[in-house]
């Protein structure tokens, strides 16, 4: 089974200032690693995902994140934020073995950009 | 892409009602969907897995007579709150996967309340 831990469970920043959201995964399998956000009342959107191959992954919007399988991290990242990026964000873990297709996320991590 | 919908985006009904959500895949089809269940400020939390023409799966701690989960086409899934009590008031939000390794896209979610 797969957990994971969004560490930050609210994140303020100013305008224009670089993010860090944190996110660690718990597995004892080969995992994809997905991040999504979620604005008031809506679903989800997918930002980034990592599959396989290089372990930076650049998403929409501005956002990258990077896959550390010796930490289990996968620490989503934007240089410059806006405003309108407030939001809240969830990273998402699934198994890449023996065909689950099912996602854990994480409790998310509500940015809020103020200006 | 790939555009998911439901419908309808909120409902509010009587407690004892039974109350219909549907979830459409609009431009491609979809070999398994997923239901989800979003408390306030909380994570989302996987309510049960379906593949078109069969039974679905239900999560841990769901109660399959509660919450009738119908995949009658790729492109169809409806999920139906059966005797709908106040504690079942939330936010389901459907996906539907597609491709391998699956991805999934989520709906806009539905906003249930129960008086």
């Amino acid at each position: 089974a797969q957990s994971v831990t969004q560490l930050d469970s609210q994140v303020p920043v100013f305008e224009e200032a670089p993010v860090e959201l944190r996110c660690n995964y718990s597995s004892s399998v080969s995992v994809y690693l997905f991040w999504y956000v979620q604005y008031p009342n809506q679903g989800l959107q997918l930002l980034l995902k990592y599959l396989s191959g290089s372990t930076l992954v650049k998403g929409i919007n501005g956002f990258e994140a990077e896959f550390n399988k010796s930490q289990t991290s996968f620490h989503l990242r934007k240089p410059s934020v806006h405003i309108s990026d407030t939001a809240e964000y969830f990273c998402a873990v699934s198994s890449a073995q023996g065909g689950s297709e099912k996602l854990v996320f994480g409790k998310g991590t509500k940015l809020t950009v103020n200006p | 892409g790939a555009v998911v919908s439901q419908h309808p985006s909120w409902v509010i009904c009587k407690s004892g009602t039974s109350v219909k959500i549907e979830c459409r895949s609009l431009d491609f089809q979809a070999t398994t969907m997923f239901w989800y269940r979003q408390f306030p400020k909380q994570s989302l939390m996987l309510m049960a897995t379906s593949n078109e023409g069969s039974k679905a799966t239900y999560e841990q701690g769901v109660e399959k007579d509660k919450f009738l989960i119908n995949h009658a086409s790729l492109t169809l899934s409806t999920l139906t709150v059966t005797s709908a009590h106040p504690e079942d008031s939330s936010f389901y939000i459907c996906s539907q996967g597609k491709g391998a390794p699956v991805e999934q896209f989520f709906g806009p979610g539905t906003r249930l309340t129960v008086l």
